[in-house]
């Protein structure tokens, strides 16, 4: 079982529409949950984070994690062209000697169509 | 703007090569990253530097190497190139080792091809 699984997709849906992502993890160690958004031929780049359990919100976007059921989630509002891009969730894990890494899922690759 | 480069671009090389990508850190950036995307997955943690030194690596082989700079630049090296080993080599800078998600930037990667 990978520590860190996430539905590749792909997913299209219209213009407006409110999108739902999804990760399942595996490791009760990971601490920060992210998501990043990366476009075609670029880094990915930071969306939101969070800590705990619960809801953040940040304009069209909520980041949602669950910890007791290992599960974290991003929606999307009313949907643009221009989020067509892959999304990756990330969780923060020790790696030892001081230092940290990320784990990412697969990453989701999204389409709105105008 | 994230301020972190990465050299060259793109790269093509033959099974057996050994190649070097760059990475400039952003400023202030003491610590650098490197992780190995295959096509169709999420990246990879390879290994991680902080002032000069590696302190965490991921599941490769030791024919993944890195240096990092006094300047903070880094360097990984890919020794006996395999087809497998062709992805996008992504790396990112934080300002310390205990990477607050917000602080680090990934750059906008290698890709590298192995035939």
């Amino acid at each position: 079982q990978k520590e860190v699984e996430q539905d590749p997709g792909p997913l299209s849906v219209p213009e407006g529409a409110i999108v739902s992502l999804n990760c399942t993890y595996s490791n009760s160690a990971f601490q920060y949950f992210m998501w990043y958004r990366q476009y075609s031929r670029k880094g990915p780049e930071l969306l939101m984070y969070t800590y705990s359990s619960g809801n953040k919100e940040d304009g069209r976007f909520t980041a949602q994690v669950d910890k007791s059921s290992k599960y974290i989630s991003l929606f999307i509002r009313d949907s643009q062209p221009s989020d067509s891009a892959t999304y990756l969730c990330a969780m923060r894990g020790y790696s030892g000697a001081g230092s940290y890494q990320l784990t990412f899922g697969k990453g989701t690759k999204l389409s709105v169509i105008p | 703007e994230t301020g972190v480069t990465q050299s060259p671009t793109h790269l093509i090389k033959t099974r057996g090569q050994q190649v070097t990508l760059r990475c400039s850190s952003q400023s202030g950036h003491n610590t650098v990253s490197w992780y190995q995307q295959a096509l169709g997955q999420g990246p990879q943690f390879i290994f991680q530097y902080y002032r000069e030194e590696e302190n965490g690596r991921g599941n490769f082989p030791p024919r993944f190497s890195g240096l990092q700079f006094p300047n903070y630049s880094s360097e990984l090296n890919v020794n006996a190139l395999e087809l497998d080993d062709s992805a996008l080599y992504l790396c990112a800078s934080s300002p310390g080792s205990f990477l607050s998600p917000y602080e680090q930037y990934f750059g906008p990667g290698t890709r590298l091809t192995v035939t």
